[in-house]
């Protein structure tokens, strides 16, 4: 079974508008991660946040992680047209380093 | 800098036919991993290595192996492909222990026919 599950599945926004996901997770972490996939393209790193921290920022990028209730967002600032991908959150769990465990992703949308 | 290398981008093969996919990075990554990707399910990991002659399995291993003889190398054999196996499918490599960034392959899309 999948550790994590992002919502909502798709999103369509227009450019400049904010792009936010989540995602769930079934057992305590070390860290989650989210990658940006480009249609026929491998997975590309965008960030990761440890489960001691709780906010995270990088660029256009922030992250936050809630332990208490398994979850954590990505939000997008600003989106552009190059910002359409498929985005997904990964974990590794504390019985399995190094063991990603993907979500199914949101597809997001942004037109121009 | 090539990062992880994956051949074939695209593969057809009859059912019970063999192959083997390859993947090599450039990164002196000590860790190394196999997804399969299918609609609506994410990545599911395949198998993994933590170094040159260690491997493991992953959630879905079955009819598959895999074999770590050098640290830039890291093939997938499907032993009797079945229609079942027909996915895109990712290597990574992973920068450190205590880092767990995965860098990712263009991917091979593999049809059994």
């Amino acid at each position: 079974s999948q550790q994590g599950e992002e919502d909502p599945q798709a999103l369509s926004i227009q450019e400049g508008e904010n792009a936010t996901m989540n995602c769930s997770y079934k057992t305590s972490i070390n860290n989650l991660q989210w990658y940006r996939q480009n249609s026929g393209r491998g997975l590309v790193h965008l960030i990761l946040i440890r489960s001691n921290e709780r906010e995270k920022h990088s660029g256009r990028l922030r992250v936050t992680l809630d332990t208490s209730k398994k979850s954590s967002s990505l939000l997008i600032t600003a989106s552009r047209a190059a910002d359409t991908a498929s985005y997904f959150c990964a974990t590794d769990t504390t019985d399995s380093w190094g063991k990603l465990q993907f979500g199914a992703g949101t597809q997001v949308v942004v037109t121009p | 800098n090539a990062g992880v290398t994956q051949t074939p981008k695209f593969q057809v093969l009859k059912t019970g036919q063999s192959m083997t996919l390859q993947c090599a990075q450039d990164m002196n990554h000590e860790y190394m991993s196999w997804y399969r990707q299918d609609p609506g399910m994410g990545l599911r990991l395949i198998h993994y290595s933590v170094g040159a002659g260690i491997t493991d399995q992953g959630e879905v291993p079955n009819g598959y192996n895999v074999s770590r003889s050098t640290t830039e190398d890291f093939p997938l054999r499907l032993l009797s492909a079945a229609p079942s196996q027909t996915s895109v499918y990712f290597c990574a490599s992973n920068l450190q222990r205590s880092s767990f960034e995965a860098f990712f392959g263009q991917g091979t899309r593999l049809t059994v026919v």
